[in-house]
């Protein structure tokens, strides 16, 4: 069946520009996650979502960092203001369920470059 | 959730049994421990995870020590395709600690002919 897909893979934003990435999760998977991964590094949570609620942000770096998952599906990742600091490839993953014995699903990424 | 401590990188020969070590020496009563891996461009992939038996699926075994301290992944035939970092994650169970996942550096595996 059909995985997480995340789109676009490639972005390039020119600093202080807005992006939006988007997350599309296995159908029927309630959990969503963001994670931010720097190049050699590994990925670090951004915030995550149980259907529409967004129940854990502590790992957005700034305000400029927003998500949203409005009808429990597809979700967006916006980054307003974009900082050179902010290239890395954005993971999405979801999961089936709530509890931890439920495995994590990874899309592919999107590897943000901001000039 | 314990920290985890692995080795930066390995070499495995091809069809070789490919075993990836890690410390937990904190771990908690509570926590399991998780496996995952990524390949070049692609995100993190499960493996496996146990509590304080040793398990075993299609794609590898996890032999926990018996005091908990440390684990090793173990990759029966690697081949080629095996080469990536593994994540060593220890994490609490309890859904109201979050399901997010907290990786390290891992270890990056390179399988070679």
């Amino acid at each position: 069946g059909a995985g997480v897909s995340q789109s676009p893979r490639y972005k390039v934003a020119k600093r202080g520009q807005d992006v939006a990435l988007r997350c599309d999760p296995i159908s029927g998977h309630v959990s969503l996650f963001w994670y931010q991964q720097a190049l050699g590094q590994g990925p670090e949570f951004l915030t995550y979502f149980q259907n529409e609620a967004q129940l854990d942000k502590s790992g957005l770096p700034s305000d400029r960092f927003f998500a949203e998952r409005p009808e429990g599906s597809v979700s967006t990742l916006k980054i307003q203001r974009t900082q050179q600091e902010d290239s890395a490839v954005y993971l999405c993953a979801s999961s089936l369920q709530r509890e931890v014995f439920y495995e994590q699903y990874f899309g592919p990424g999107t590897r943000l470059t901001v000039t | 959730d314990a920290k985890t401590t692995q080795p930066p990188s390995m070499d495995c020969a091809e069809g070789r049994a490919a075993n990836l070590p890690c410390n937990h020496s904190t771990i908690s009563g509570n926590e399991y421990v998780y496996w995952y891996r990524q390949i070049h461009s692609q995100g993190p992939q499960y493996i496996i995870h146990g509590l304080k038996n040793n398990e075993t699926n299609e794609m590898a075994s996890l032999i926990i020590t018996e005091d908990r301290k440390s684990s090793t992944l173990i990759l029966p035939h690697a081949t080629l395709r095996d080469t990536a970092v593994y994540y060593c994650i220890v994490r609490v169970a309890r859904v109201e600690y979050g399901n997010k996942l907290v990786f390290g550096a891992g270890t990056i595996l390179r399988v070679k002919s």
